[in-house]
């Protein structure tokens, strides 16, 4: 079946530094992935999509790779901020449109 | 600009009762329609998806099911709830065409008593 694979640990960052969380996923070929923020008591919040011909994708300080051999994507955040403090997750998407599945995300603390 | 509206924002229910949350998009038409739970501390657990009135596709089998009567409207309904029902329960949606991002709703909190 397919497995969507998030580090459970919470990522406990300085401020300043570049936070790096980790997707793999088995079982599938996902056309895209999609990252997501979401905070406590909250719904998430979409943040980037990347497709399976792009290597990399940017916005601001958000960086996203997919590399499809290795089956995995990795979400940086440059000069990282306590604002960034949230939890952090991937959902690859297959060739149908219809539904994408969302992994169990990694928590993301950022200390002043 | 487009909205999806959740509601309520927290319920409390006793095991038996039924249930029913309401989701409704506004400022699209043909939206995909998705209801999510998340245990607590879990990841999201996709239960129902619609691409168009009527039609639905359940993605879990439990005592759950959803109905879209409507264009912008996705219904989540229990019949009789039983604790593990309990959990943050979450309505998105997307662009019907093409790869595009969820929008979520602001969640139902629901614990069964």
């Amino acid at each position: 079946s397919q497995k969507i694979e998030q580090n459970s640990e919470a990522l406990n960052i300085q401020e300043g530094k570049t936070a790096t969380l980790t997707c793999n996923y088995t079982n599938y070929s996902p056309a895209y992935l999609q990252w997501y923020r979401q905070d406590p008591g909250r719904g998430p919040v979409f943040l980037l999509l990347i497709r399976e011909n792009e290597k990399e994708k940017r916005k601001e300080r958000l960086k996203v790779t997919f590399d499809t051999t290795l089956k995995q994507s990795l979400f940086h955040i440059t000069a990282s901020q306590p604002a960034d403090s949230a939890t952090y997750l991937c959902a690859p998407g297959g060739s149908s449109a219809s539904k994408i599945i969302f992994g169990s995300g990694t928590r993301l603390s950022i200390r002043p | 600009s487009q909205t999806i509206h959740q509601w309520p924002a927290t319920l409390v229910q006793p095991v038996g009762s039924p249930l029913s949350l309401e989701c409704t998009v506004e400022g699209t038409s043909n939206p995909n329609l998705y209801w999510y739970r998340q245990a607590a501390g879990r990841g999201l657990q996709l239960l129902f998806y619609s691409v168009g009135i009527g039609q639905i596709s359940s993605e879990v089998p439990q005592n759950l099911s959803a109905s879209r009567p409507q264009d912008r409207q996705f219904i989540l309904s229990s019949k009789k709830l039983l604790l593990s029902d309990s959990g943050f329960y979450l309505c998105a949606w997307r662009k019907g065409n093409g790869v595009y991002g969820y929008t979520f709703g602001s969640g139902t909190r629901l614990t069964v008593v």
